[in-house]
């Protein structure tokens, strides 16, 4: 069974804070990584895909890290803004089952003017 | 270029109705999947459409069954409601490709289901 696991589930930063969460996945017939930002009322929107051990993706102030050998993610916010409260959320695609992603909880970001 | 819509957005049932959801891909995208969202918890995968079959199934019972029509588009029914299946249902489009674990998803704004 693949467990995606989020840290942590809800964070409030002011503007102008840089920020980081966490997503763990097993290490174990690893394919790949995605994260996804949600705004309220809207869809789920691509971020990253993420697929080579050591891989870097950047998108404008949004990065994110992916080490498959322990088996985490990190996503960095440089900067926060008020346009970036969302739910983030990652999610790796079963390993022997095509496209079914397995996502995680989701982390909640909230950030003050 | 239109992305995944669906139908309808909100939905009021009560227990032991039946319901369809809509969804569209993605134009381009041959490939449907459904998705449960509970309040507090990530999308949990229901199951896959691909060339007008289930290709894959998530942990939920029988009274969950889609089906795809030949221009892609899909439904999702659910049957015997309970208060449980109150949630948001996403659909999700893709490609249906070696590569498609490499490949976001796309995701349209989801349906909102309340069961009283």
């Amino acid at each position: 069974i693949l467990n995606v696991e989020q840290s942590p589930q809800s964070l409030h930063v002011q503007e102008g804070d840089s920020t980081n969460f966490t997503c763990s996945f097993p290490s174990s017939n690893f394919y790949a990584l995605h994260w996804y930002r949600w705004e309220t009322a809207k869809s789920p929107e691509a971020l990253f895909v993420m697929t080579l051990n050591g891989d870097e993706k950047k998108k404008g102030r949004i990065s994110a890290t992916l080490n498959t050998k322990e088996g985490y993610s990190y996503l960095y916010i440089k900067g926060s803004q008020p346009e970036d409260s969302a739910t983030y959320l990652c999610a790796s695609p079963s390993y022997n089952q095509g496209g079914k992603l397995i996502f995680g909880q989701g982390t909640e970001l909230s950030v003050k003017p | 270029d239109a992305g995944v819509t669906q139908s309808p957005t909100h939905l009021i049932k009560t227990r032991g109705q039946q319901v369809t959801l809509r969804c569209s891909p993605k134009s381009g995208h041959d490939t449907v999947s459904w998705y449960q969202q509970a309040l507090g918890q990530g999308p949990q995968f229901i199951f896959q459409y691909y060339e007008e079959e289930e290709r894959q199934r998530g942990n939920f019972p029988d009274r969950f069954s889609g089906h795809q029509f030949p221009n892609y588009s899909s439904e999702l029914n659910v049957n015997a409601l309970l208060l449980g299946d109150s949630a948001l249902y996403l659909c999700a489009s893709s490609l249906a490709s070696e590569a498609e674990r490499n490949q976001p998803q796309h995701f349209g704004d989801g349906t909102r289901l309340s069961i009283l």
